[in-house]
């Protein structure tokens, strides 16, 4: 069964600071996707990767993902208090009828 | 245009009655998925539609009742409501979950807020 763990689950970071969100899955897959979430809203997708190495940047945020270390991360540059959200990361589980396993989600919290 | 919408958007109900919410998807896609948000933030899938036909039903109680009368549709009828039952409800949609190149990123709604007195 497949397995994803967010790290942190709760981060509070300085305006202007870089910081990094970590995704770890139990089982092979090579398609992640990272979704935000602003309080009391939907969830927005950021990021599709659908490969080894593959890296997707938008703005201040950068996805990236290693299969054989079975981990994604969500790098945040320079952050802004706009960057305020839940994150969630999506795993393929590739088997069975579940086709999206999510994390328990980052919530983030961009300070002055 | 809304993508993937959801009504209501808040229900406030007592214990014991019955509810509907319903989801509608103009995307084409094959495929629909009801998840449960619970207050923690934690996302949980319940069911899952493709083209009509249930496929996937994780483990939530028999109250719990989807219907989908079309692929653009799926709706979610919850009998004898309980104070657990309190929670965001989601619905969502994407492609069909083939094991190809193709992507299947879902699509959220909005979102309806259940409250259960």
């Amino acid at each position: 069964e497949l397995k994803v763990e967010q790290n942190p689950l709760f981060l509070s970071m300085q305006e202007g600071k870089n910081y990094t969100i970590y995704c770890n899955y139990s089982t092979t897959s090579d398609r992640l996707y990272w979704y935000r979430q602003d309080p009391g809203k939907s969830l927005e997708s950021l990021f599709v990767l659908l490969s080894n190495g593959a890296v997707k940047q938008e703005g201040r945020l950068m996805a990236s993902l290693d299969t054989k270390a079975r981990l994604s991360t969500l790098h945040i540059t320079a952050a802004v208090h706009d960057l305020s959200a839940t994150y969630f990361c999506a795993v393929d589980a590739l088997s069975g009828n579940t086709p999206l396993v999510f994390g328990k989600g980052t919530r983030l919290s961009v300070i002055a | 245009d809304t993508a993937v919408s959801q009504t209501p958007k808040y229900l406030v109900t007592q214990m014991g009655n019955d509810k509907s919410i319903k989801c509608e998807q103009n995307l084409g896609h094959d495929t629909m998925y009801w998840y449960k948000q619970d207050s923690k933030k934690f996302l949980k899938i319940m069911f899952s539609y493709n083209n009509k036909e249930l496929i996937i039903n994780e483990t939530v109680p028999n109250r719990f009742s989807p219907k989908s009368p079309d692929k653009a549709h799926l709706n979610l009828h919850i009998n004898s409501l309980e104070l657990g039952d309190s929670a965001v409800y989601f619905c969502a949609s994407s492609q069909a979950p083939w094991r190809g190149d193709l992507s299947y990123e879902q699509y959220f709604g909005p979102g309806t807020r259940l409250t259960v007195t």
